[in-house]
């Protein structure tokens, strides 16, 4: 099993600026992923973190709106940049570790733009 | 990604069985089928996965139809803790796209009291 800490848990923004959010894992994994969750809505696949390169983007998702960041196996950052309202979610990472094993996700990140 | 279907919600009493179905129809032969829960305001949680075969874990069971079309997630006994959105999730074996899900609308599951 995995153990996945995010921080913040909870921020209320103001538009046009940017926030950070940490994953932290209790293991060493070979994925790392990053969601993201509209009020009312199911998760979105924003983006794969990849160790050592740049991240891999589903479609509708870019770089220089979500940058992320992954320099070891245990660690990624997911920054939300120049948010607008329409940013205001809940943004989720998620490890997995092997070919149709278990997916572990953090608690979430509930972000509010104001 | 073939696509799951599901109801948008479903409704049980408590202590009772629920049956949790899900359709796809365009399975491939190495698609896995995963079923995960997101209790409110937390993150999604694995429930059970498998291939062809029924599985039975200590949370529920999966009831995969034999062409693999359909299956069914089995609560055998709701509690109140079991309300959440249940997501059925096809993963394809192999390469790197484990971990990586592809989440539909799910259905809302409420237990009566």
């Amino acid at each position: 099993s995995a153990v996945i800490s995010q921080k913040p848990s909870r921020d209320i923004c103001q538009r046009g600026t940017s926030l950070t959010i940490q994953c932290q894992v209790d293991s060493q994994v070979t994925m790392m992923f990053w969601y993201r969750q509209q009020p009312g809505q199911s998760l979105t696949l924003i983006a794969t973190a990849n160790q050592g390169s740049e991240a891999t983007y589903e479609s509708g998702f870019v770089i220089d709106k979500f940058p992320i960041s992954r320099p070891n196996l245990t660690f990624s950052t997911l920054t939300v940049s120049n948010m607008s309202p329409e940013d205001s979610s809940i943004y989720l990472c998620s490890v997995g570790q092997g070919t149709n094993t278990e997916a572990f996700f953090g608690q979430g990140t509930r972000l509010t733009v104001v | 990604d073939a696509k799951t279907t599901q109801p948008n919600s479903m409704e049980s009493n408590e202590e009772e069985p629920v049956h949790l179905p899900c359709n796809h129809s365009t399975i491939s032969g190495t698609d896995y089928i995963h079923w995960y829960r997101q209790l409110p305001s937390q993150g999604p949680e694995y429930v059970i996965h498998g291939l062809t075969s029924n599985v039975n874990n200590r949370m529920a069971s999966l009831a995969i139809a034999e062409d693999r079309k359909s299956s069914t997630l089995i609560l055998h006994r709701a509690t109140l803790r079991d309300a959440a959105v249940y997501y059925c999730i096809l993963s394809r074996a192999g390469g790197t796209s484990y971990g990586k899900l592809t989440f539909g609308q799910g259905t809302i599951l409420t237990v009566h009291p």
